[in-house]
Formats: structure tokens, sequence, C-alpha cells
């Protein structure tokens, strides 16, 4: 069974601070996708990292997969209210329909 | 806008009562997936359709059942809702084919906040 983890599980920091969420698992995958997720709606996809190593960036936001493809973090500078919300990373599988989704960090940026 | 639908937002049921959550997607996507999500926590998924094929998670209860008709329309039924079922109930949906689901992912719905009294 294929594991994602995620750290923190709950983070809380105010308006302009910088903060790093991170997912590990054991297993190798062949895509890593981030979902933010706010209040009260469904996961929005915020990206997907196939490469290892890839590091790609959304405005304030940079994601980066881990050289074996195992790991993967999300960088936020300078953190916005609009930024609050539930993370979840997911891993990819080639030919598989299905995703496996991390535990999810809980972020709240405090105005 | 394509997109995927599901209806109602916000259900209130007793104890007991059956209960359908809709789904609908106009992005004509092969695999359609019921997801369940309690407070804070990650989805877990209950089951899913790769066109009309079903495929039950094994630690998904009996309680739950799901009905695709048609390409664009899904279902989720509990036969008889505990307290323990009260959840968001999220719909997404997926192409499937090849190495679509790697690099597109899942288009979620907004969910159905489902209420058991």
């Amino acid at each position: 069974t294929q594991l994602l983890e995620q750290s923190p599980q709950f983070l809380s920091i105010q308006e302009g601070e910088n903060l790093t969420v991170y997912c590990n698992s054991s297993s190798v995958f062949s895509s890593l996708q981030w979902y933010r997720q706010e209040p009260g709606e469904g996961p929005v996809l915020l990206v997907t990292v196939v490469t290892g190593g890839e590091v790609k960036k959304l405005k304030r936001l940079t994601f980066q997969f881990g050289d074996a493809r195992k790991d993967s973090s999300l960088h936020i500078t300078a953190a916005q209210p609009g930024d609050t919300g539930l993370y979840l990373c997911a891993g990819g599988d080639l030919g598989n329909e299905k995703l496996t989704f991390g535990t999810g960090t809980r972020l709240t940026i405090i105005p | 806008d394509a997109m995927v639908i599901q209806n109602p937002r916000y259900q209130v049921t007793q104890f007991g009562k059956p209960v359908t959550l809709s789904c609908s997607q106009t992005l004509n996507h092969n695999v359609m997936y019921w997801y369940q999500q309690k407070s804070s926590q990650a989805p877990k998924l209950l089951f899913h359709y790769y066109d009309k094929d079903f495929n039950n998670e094994a630690d998904t209860p009996d309680n739950f059942q799901s009905r695709r008709p048609n390409t664009s329309f899904c279902f989720l039924d509990i036969r008889s809702p505990g307290l323990g079922d009260a959840a968001m109930y999220l719909c997404a949906t997926s192409r499937g084919v090849g190495d679509s689901v790697n690099i597109y992912g899942y288009t979620f719905g907004s969910g159905t906040r489902l209420t058991v009294v």
C-alpha cells in the first residue's frame, strides 16, 4: 500500500511569513500533484510535477519533486490570507486511474 | 465552462433514511470517483467507475452504493445513513486514459455536505 505523509498537519502563521509543506513517501510515483481545498469547496489542482528534481513556480508558490520521485515540497513566500486552506499532495502511477492522496496540511494565514 | 456539478450542496437526512447524492459532468471524462471527507482530513475513496466498470474499495461499507446510468451522471446512494456517515462527499472526474491522470489530475465538484439527524 502506498502512503503519502504530509507535514506539518496543521500550520498557522502570520501574513507575510514564508512556509514550507512536505509530502513524503517510501514509494516512487510517476507524478506528484498538489491541490488546495478552500472551506466548503472541492480540491482544485495547483500543479503537477513529473520529473525527478523538477521545480515549478506558480506566483508565490514553489513546488519541487524529489530527485527519487518519492517526495515533494511546497514553499509559499510572503503568505497571504487567500492562501488559507487544506493542501493535499497526490501521487500518480502510470496507467493507473487512481491517485494516492496525502494526509493533508491545514494552513491558516493570520492577517 | 466544462465542470463537475454536485447536487445538492447541503443535504440533511434522518438516521436510517435512504439518501441519494448526485454528480454530473460536462467534461466527457471516462472516470468518475466518489470520495468521503471528514473534517480537515484527506478525502477517502469509496469507489469509482471507469466507463461502465464499477470499482469498489475493499473497505467501503455495503451501506454505500453507486450508479452511473450514462457518461455524464453518477449517483451515490447511502441505504441507511448513520451518524458516522455525516461528512463532505466529493465527486471527481478524470479522463483516465493513458497518462492523463498523471498529467491532468482530477477535476472535483464542490461537494455535498451531508448531515444526519
